[in-house]
């Protein structure tokens, strides 16, 4: 596609369900990422993907956290067991590679709320 | 380790006035600076960025120069619109880490017309 695309836009779910968010990243690139935005926080790095390489998962904050791509291509990121604490945008961006030293594209984000 | 510092929000400007939003930041060898511009709604898009030290990107009126002496990268504009109002993020890419980037905690612009 022309852009990122993600999915839901907006999730609103019950503390203790599972939730999955949908990343669809432009067509070619093969860095793909995962980042939270908390009001007043920035942006919080979650993981990261690279080609068909093993996912660097580093910034996970916990192990509800999973996220996988298929094919090199489309991503989804898991939260299971969802808390009130996890209420953010999740915010997936992609590259031509991560030798495109910085300049990713985003998508518009899924905003998870919590209840 | 790697990290960006920039002024807190809101910033409310009237349309027309200069502005500038300041970003400092500590990395060691020398980083890709970035702002990046979050309008209501949207996904984050690059705004401008520069590669190496005395560089000024520029873009849509904005402009921002790296400044290795003082570590900055302030973000300027002569004139703002009301368009403008967004949240702005000063970005780094040092290569290092997971992801290589570390971005700021955003800026909020608003612009009253």
């Amino acid at each position: 596609g022309a852009g990122v695309s993600q999915s839901p836009s907006n999730k609103v779910t019950e503390k203790g369900k599972d939730v999955e968010l949908r990343c669809d990243p432009i067509s070619g690139h093969t860095a793909l990422y995962w980042y939270r935005q908390s009001l007043g926080q920035g942006l919080e790095f979650l993981i990261y993907f690279q080609g068909n390489s093993a996912p660097d998962k580093s910034g996970l904050p916990s192990d509800r956290f999973s996220a996988e791509r298929t094919g090199g291509s489309v991503s989804t990121l898991t939260i299971q067991r969802t808390q009130q604490e996890d209420s953010a945008v999740y915010l997936c961006a992609s590259s031509l590679s991560k030798g495109s030293a910085g300049e990713l594209f985003f998508g518009e984000g899924s905003r998870l709320t919590v209840l | 380790g790697d990290s960006v510092t920039q002024m807190e929000g809101p910033v409310t400007l009237s349309e027309e006035a200069f502005l500038t939003i300041n970003c400092t930041y500590t990395a060691t060898g020398y980083p890709s600076l970035f702002w990046y511009v979050q309008y209501p709604g949207e996904g984050l898009q690059l705004l401008l960025k520069a590669t190496k030290a005395d560089d000024k990107g520029s873009n849509k009126g904005f402009e921002a120069t790296y400044r290795k002496e003082t570590t900055s990268f302030h973000l300027e504009k002569g004139s703002v619109q009301v368009s403008d109002s967004a949240v702005y993020f000063c970005a780094l890419y040092s290569g290092g880490g997971a992801d290589g980037l570390t971005f700021g905690k955003g800026t909020h612009l608003i612009i009253q017309p």
